[in-house]
C-alpha cells in the first residue's frame, strides 16, 4: 500500500459545483496534514493545513478522519481558477525536520 | 516575509554534462532546506534535506549531490547527467509545520 494515495482524476466539474477529494494515508502515527495546489508547470503552493476538528477557508473545507486514515478537501462554488492539481501531504512528525510524503495529486478541471 | 529563489528556471543539458542548481532563501535564518524532483506525471520525490550548514542527508541513492555552503543557500549538483535526471527540481524550506517551495528548475537532459 502506498503511504499516501489519491485518485488522480481528472474531476471535470461545471462552474458553481461542489467537488470533494479524498486522500488516504497508511501511517496511523501521522501528525500533520496539508493540502497543496499545483498549477501546470508551477511549484506546489500551500492551500491549507488540515486540523483534527476540521477547518474552513472561504470556499474550501478540509477534514481529517484519523479512524479511517483519510483527509478530504471540499470545494464549494467552483471557479474556473480552481482548475489545478491538488496534492495531499502527510507528515509523520510533529515538528522540526519534516520528511513529508506527497500524494501524486488529483487533477481538477472546472468547466465553463 | 520569506522568499525562496531558484535558478536557472529552465535548463537543457546533454547527457554526461555537469549540473549545478542553486536555491537561496530570504527572510529566515537556519531554515530546513529540501531538494525534490518531480518527473513528468509523477509525484514529488525527496532527494536531499539539510538542517544546517554542511549538514546534508540523502534520501535516494543517485548520481546527484547537494551542498549547503551558507545558511540560506542550497546547491544541487551532478558530475555527469543521465537521461533519467530530467524533471522539475524544486527547492523548499520549512517553517514550524509547512513547507514552502521555490519556483523550480525544469531540467531536460538530451
Amino acid at each position: 500500500r502506498k503511504e499516501v494515495e489519491q485518485d488522480p482524476g481528472p474531476f471535470n466539474v461545471p462552474e458553481g459545483a461542489t467537488v470533494a477529494f479524498n486522500c488516504t494515508y497508511s501511517n496511523s502515527a501521522s501528525q500533520s496534514f496539508f493540502w497543496y495546489r499545483q498549477d501546470c508547470r508551477k511549484e506546489p503552493k500551500l492551500l491549507m493545513s488540515v486540523y483534527s476538528s476540521g477547518n474552513e477557508d472561504g470556499r474550501f473545507t478540509a477534514q481529517l478522519n484519523r479512524a479511517s486514515q483519510y483527509i478530504s478537501l471540499l470545494i464549494r462554488d467552483s471557479k474556473l481558477s480552481d482548475s489545478a492539481t491538488y496534492l495531499c501531504v502527510v507528515n509523520p512528525y510533529s515538528g522540526g525536520y519534516q520528511k513529508v510524503t506527497f500524494g501524486t495529486g488529483t487533477k481538477l478541471q472546472v468547466i465553463p | 516575509s520569506q522568499t525562496i529563489h531558484q535558478w536557472p528556471a529552465t535548463l537543457v543539458q546533454p547527457v554526461g554534462s555537469p549540473l549545478s542548481l542553486e536555491c537561496t532563501v530570504e527572510g529566515t535564518s537556519n531554515p530546513n532546506l529540501y531538494w525534490y524532483r518531480q518527473a513528468a506525471g509523477r509525484g514529488l520525490q525527496l532527494l536531499f534535506y539539510s538542517v544546517g550548514i554542511g549538514q546534508i542527508s540523502s534520501e535516494v541513492p543517485q548520481n546527484l549531490s547537494a551542498s549547503r555552503p551558507q545558511d540560506r543557500q542550497f546547491i544541487l549538483s551532478s558530475k555527469k547527467l543521465l537521461l533519467s535526471d530530467s524533471g522539475f527540481y524544486l527547492c523548499a524550506w520549512s517553517g514550524a509545520r509547512e513547507q514552502y517551495f521555490g519556483p523550480g528548475t525544469r531540467l531536460t537532459v538530451t
